[in-house]
């Protein structure tokens, strides 16, 4: 069981908007500002493409956008493409001892 | 454009111990902005966090493995290694290298190894 929690599944039309949700607890996303959002295509590696909230890296269409409000993060993808099929994972600093925690992921489909 | 690159065997017998190395190219394992980790994935299952190191030795393990996980760095090979004992069936997953900067966040990936614990 993983220590976020994420619906298993979302789905949109292409041009659509889908926002995807991420419930932690005040131990992790509720007291730090270090989530991050992943995007995994089948088979290949995670890329990142949130961190700290709501900055996007280099590269990363402005299509993707990030927010938190108290213990619950989302993700939200605007203009929805193709190409945007994928698993989405997000994380967040959890302190010290257990820095790293992570969502069980959530497969996103392009209808 | 810093690259990573895991190594070991594909198999590994139950109760026996895992040994993989992730090789950095690119970039310095040395940088201090940076600690490099080790992440798993089990089969249609979400990412787990299983340590990090930093490149002086100073080490974080994942709560749940720690009795059983050691991580160590190589400054001189620029890698790092991954150690994790009494392997089970389930240990069986994609096992990834990553560097992780300013907290969690993992801005590079190696392309994964799958593991499968079996005799």
């Amino acid at each position: 069981q993983s220590a976020l929690t994420q619906p298993p599944s979302a789905s949109g039309s292409p041009g659509q908007s889908v926002t995807i949700s991420c419930t932690g607890t005040s131990s992790d996303i509720g007291a730090y500002n270090y989530v991050s959002w992943y995007q995994q295509h089948p088979g290949k590696a995670p890329k990142l493409m949130i961190y700290e909230v709501t900055k996007r890296p280099s590269g990363v269409p402005d299509r993707f956008s990030g927010s938190k409000s108290g213990n619950t993060a989302s993700l939200t993808v605007s203009g929805l493409q193709a190409e945007d099929e994928a698993d989405y994972h997000c994380s967040s600093f959890s302190g010290s001892s257990n820095p790293v925690v992570f969502g069980g992921g959530t497969k996103l489909t392009v209808l | 454009q810093l690259q990573l690159q895991e190594s070991g065997p594909g198999l590994v017998k139950p109760s026996e111990t895992l040994s993989l190395t992730c090789t950095v190219s690119g970039g310095s394992i040395s940088s201090s902005n940076s600690h490099w980790g080790w992440n798993r994935q089990a089969p249609g299952k979400g990412l787990e966090w299983i340590g990090s190191i930093y490149y002086t030795g100073s080490t974080y393990y994942n709560s749940s493995l720690t009795s059983r996980v050691a991580i160590s760095v190589d400054t001189s090979k620029n890698q790092f290694s991954l150690s994790l004992s009494s392997m089970t069936a389930a240990d069986t997953a994609v096992y990834f290298c990553a560097r992780y900067i300013t907290g969690s966040i993992a801005d590079s990936w190696g392309q994964g190894i799958l593991v499968t614990v079996s005799s």
